[in-house]
């Protein structure tokens, strides 16, 4: 079955880490795209950016440099984001999803919450 | 505020004729590809436009989609309770060099 399933929620303390997993099944995971998209509470959707599957390299939207990190491990199919120095604003649901040509998401994961609270 | 603008809301009766527009720019719906997706709450976000009018496999033919110039258009014909979510489009934006989305619009069938 192709699908992409994603790890559970996160409760987490201001100034915590989290790292939000994305496993791949039913296709060759290298090749298309991976990108994370973001909900905040009561928000739409917001594009994070993106990681080639092939080299590993990331590209993040302009509001996500600095303390979020996207990587892989293509031997598990599984692509990771990591948020660091977590603020009460992350908190959101965030979406993998595979990207079939750009922008154009034809497989999502199922969502991860992360709530950030004190 | 969102790159692509959405209307916020749209409603109408089962089984009537809804669209749902997608404003944009030359940098964005202009001159790439847009796509639709429904969004349910709780839920993963389903594709149900790509490449400005095709429909994948499993999407019924009730949903169509469209582009003129920096403008693109969701259809959804008749109408079913179960239409009710958020939908929205995205595209690439050449300036920005970033994936955009509408602000999403909330459907509602009375």
């Amino acid at each position: 079955q192709v699908q992409l399933v994603q790890s559970g929620s996160e409760l987490k303390r201001p100034g915590a880490s989290v790292k939000v997993s994305c496993k791949a099944s039913g296709y060759t995971f290298t090749g298309p795209s991976i990108n994370w998209v973001r909900q905040a509470p009561g928000q739409g959707l917001e594009w994070m950016g993106w990681i080639n599957t092939n080299t590993g390299n990331p590209t993040y939207a302009q509001d996500f440099t600095g303390r979020f990190v996207f990587s892989l491990d293509a031997s598990v199919s599984t692509a990771y984001l990591q948020i660091d120095s977590l603020k009460t604003e992350d908190t959101a649901v965030y979406y993998c999803a595979r990207d079939r040509a750009t922008i154009d998401f034809d497989l999502w994961g199922q969502g991860t919450l992360v709530t950030v609270s004190s | 505020q969102s790159v692509l603008t959405q209307p916020p809301s749209v409603s109408a009766a089962p089984g009537q004729k809804v669209t749902i527009s997608c404003s944009g720019s030359n940098s964005n719906i202009g001159n790439n590809y847009v796509s639709w997706y429904q969004h349910l709450p709780g839920t993963a976000p389903k594709r149900l436009i790509y490449d400005n009018n095709k429909r994948p496999s499993g999407i019924p033919d009730r949903f169509s989609g469209s582009k003129s110039g920096t403008s693109a258009t969701l259809g959804i014909t008749g109408l079913q309770t179960g239409d009710e979510a958020d939908y929205y489009c995205g595209t690439w934006d050449s300036s920005l060099s970033a994936g955009v989305f509408g602000g999403g619009t909330k459907l509602t069938v009375l």
